[in-house]
């Protein structure tokens, strides 16, 4: 079956680590998307694709930086640089037009 | 800009009651809207869509009708189980857009 596949599932991060979160999707879809979600907050657009080798920040994209190498694949770093990394982060991929598919999630803390 | 709000949380009811959660939208063109559902721990699903003025989404029992004289798309169902205990988000994505906006979510807790 198609969908989107986020790993791991739960991540830590010690102080000043760089950590990558992977996303990968057999959905043929062009467009990807990666959202942060605070507790009982709503979504917040970090980066997005619409197309391989090309992407644009969203409104939150500093500390994050993204690739996108391959059409199935838009892998998020989470870099020293974001001071306040502890939250759900959602990948999404859509065609155009059509809503988003959305990944299980990954819960990134800082221990 | 384009923007959705949706009214404030948590929505507590008991089972078998109906549900209504409001939903508005300000967009310069023609939308699509969503409703999408997020049960705990997971990602969001998508639970309807409709993307002219008049056209009705369904599915699991619940509707929502693009409205385009008021600028909504509330979400109903007409018997609420434990089981829709969730949070839901309205958003909206411009015709030909890559970029989805969304409301800040309503939780819903529905009580046996």
């Amino acid at each position: 079956d198609g969908g989107i596949t986020q790993s791991p599932k739960y991540l830590f991060r010690k102080e000043g680590q760089n950590v990558t979160l992977s996303c990968e999707q057999n959905l043929n879809h062009d467009a990807m998307y990666w959202y942060r979600q605070d507790p009982g907050q709503g979504l917040r657009l970090i980066y997005y694709s619409q197309i391989v080798n090309d992407f644009q920040k969203g409104d939150i994209a500093e500390g994050y930086s993204v690739s996108r190498e391959k059409k199935e694949s838009f892998p998020l770093t989470v870099t020293s640089a974001q001071k306040n990394p502890t939250a759900f982060y959602l990948c999404a991929s859509s065609t155009q037009g059509y809503g988003y598919t959305f990944g299980s999630g990954t819960r990134l803390t800082v221990v | 800009g384009d923007s959705v709000t949706q009214m404030e949380g948590p929505v507590t009811l008991s089972e078998e009651a109906f549900l209504t959660i409001n939903c508005t939208y300000t967009a310069t063109g023609y939308p699509s809207l969503f409703w999408y559902v997020q049960y705990p721990g997971e990602g969001l699903q998508l639970l309807l869509k409709a993307t002219k003025a008049d056209d009705k989404g369904s599915n699991k029992g619940f509707e929502a009708t693009y409205r385009k004289e008021t600028t909504s798309f509330h979400l109903e169902k007409g018997s609420v189980q434990v089981s829709d205990s969730a949070v839901y988000f309205c958003a909206l994505r411009d015709p030909g857009g890559f970029k989805t906006i969304f409301g800040a979510g309503t939780r819903l807790f529905v009580k046996a």
